[in-house]
């Protein structure tokens, strides 16, 4: 099976732009949970999607938003940009979710975006 | 509450040492403990999982021990060698911010671990 793809693999945005970065997980997965990972604060959960429904949130600020198609592949928003959004972005892929039977999730490679 | 605290945050050992890691979490629901290996450019990958059911579980040089009562769950790495070094991440299963059975996972912060030939 393929693994976890993201896309773009980097990324280069100014202040106050917008980005949005795409997931599709492991055939057959039907939960995508995104993170954000900085050196200081280790990985911090965004939210998860599941059955393109939200299921859990983490707690960042409205302006980072994301989505889940019928195919499971998802995707994260990020409006009005700021120097602190520089980070690696992972997202995750599992059968059920954590929310569900708290199974193994699988991480993609992640996309790099840095804010100029 | 929602805290995994991981320490140490780095860790140096010689080739053929043990190398253990450990980690304490505050949800007394969560019952789900995943441990990731991360290479410098690459993604985590889990490397060995444990549920609250289960006090330990081994995996060739890689073991995991759960405490319940205390909270607190350890990786141990025995027979280190070159390329275990990576940051390792504990997680546990908590509790979304609305309760109810929607778990989500929080991670620790990581261990820089560097086996020394």
């Amino acid at each position: 099976k393929a693994g976890v793809t993201q896309t773009p693999r980097y990324l280069i945005k100014t202040r106050g732009q917008q980005v949005t970065l795409s997931c599709s997980p492991i055939s057959g997965h039907r939960s995508v949970s995104w993170y954000q990972q900085t050196p200081g604060q280790g990985l911090q959960f965004l939210f998860e999607y599941f059955s393109e429904t939200q299921r859990n949130k983490g707690n960042f600020p409205g302006r980072f938003s994301g989505r889940q198609f019928s195919n499971s592949r998802s995707e994260m928003n990020v409006s009005t940009l700021e120097l602190g959004d520089s980070a690696l972005y992972l997202c995750a892929s599992s059968l059920y979710g954590s929310g569900a039977g708290n199974q193994p999730q699988h991480f993609g490679d992640g996309t790099r975006l840095s804010i100029l | 509450g929602e805290n995994v605290e991981q320490h140490p945050s780095t860790l140096s050992v010689q080739e053929g040492d043990s190398a253990v890691i450990k980690c304490t979490y505050s949800d007394s629901a969560s019952n789900y403990f995943p441990w990731y290996k991360q290479e410098l450019g690459k993604r985590p990958q889990l490397i060995i999982d444990i549920r609250s059911n289960v006090g330990e579980k081994k995996d060739q040089r890689i073991a995991v021990t759960l405490n319940k009562t205390a909270k607190h769950f350890s990786l141990h790495i025995t027979e280190t060698q070159p390329e275990d070094s990576a940051v390792y991440f504990c997680a546990a299963s908590t509790r979304g911010r609305s309760g109810g059975s929607n778990y989500k996972l929080t991670f620790g912060k990581g261990t820089l671990l560097t086996v020394n030939p």
